[in-house]
């Protein structure tokens, strides 16, 4: 079956760094996708990658390596609006998403 | 404002009832999908069209019928409502060009079925 895991929920300090991992098993990959949701608001776009390595926007850096089937998204600088949850998905071989269950990020000043 | 409109935001119903939410985008995308989304789960894709007039089974799609009579409207129905569809629905569009895969949500719909 195909299978996303990530943490279920993390705690960081304001002004800090945290990594949020995703590890991925798929009938096949055309891309992983990570998506912020605000609690009871719409799920919003963040990053793709398709290639391995680093993609860097801001303060936020999304990195991938295939032959691991693993991803992890890396805020830096946090602030308090970044409290939200962040979700990991993966586009399989039919082009359809599957999505993890999300990480919740709590921020404490 | 560009985007996609989802109506009712929240909804009680009661078992056996027949209920469709709307779903609405105006940027002409050829994509769009409903998903539903629980606590401790990812989301799960209901239905999806890849353009009008064509649509698609997805993950979880009993109980379930879409209709995708234009490019702009996307409506999804239960037909006899049953407490297990007591969930987040969110509508989603994309541009379908490429496989970059960006989707475009609603703001969601919360039905409590009692």
């Amino acid at each position: 079956g195909q299978n996303i895991d990530q943490p279920t929920e993390m705690t960081a300090t304001e002004g800090a760094i945290v990594q949020i991992n995703c590890t991925y098993q798929t009938s096949g990959f055309n891309g992983l996708f990570w998506y912020q949701q605000h609690a009871g608001e719409a799920p919003t776009f963040l990053s793709y990658n398709v290639l391995d390595g680093l993609e860097e926007k801001g303060r936020f850096s999304s990195f991938l390596s295939r032959s691991k089937g693993y991803s992890y998204l890396l805020l830096k600088e946090l602030q308090m609006k970044d409290s939200a949850s962040y979700l990991c998905a993966v586009m399989d071989s039919n082009y359809q998403l599957i999505w993890g269950a999300g990480t919740k990020l709590i921020i404490k000043p | 404002i560009a985007g996609i409109t989802q109506a009712p935001t929240s909804q009680i119903l009661a078992a056996g009832r027949r209920m469709t939410l709307r779903c609405t985008q105006d940027m002409r995308h050829n994509a769009m999908y409903w998903y539903r989304q629980d606590l401790g789960l990812g989301l799960r894709l209901i239905h999806y069209s890849n353009t009008a007039g064509t649509t698609g089974k997805g993950e979880v799609p009993d109980g379930y019928s879409v209709s995708r009579a234009n490019t702009d409207d996307f409506p999804l129905t239960l037909a006899s409502a049953v407490p297990s569809q007591t969930s987040v629905y969110f509508c989603a569009s994309s541009d379908g060009q490429g496989n970059t895969g960006e989707l475009f949500f609603g703001e969601g719909s919360r039905l409590t079925v009692l």
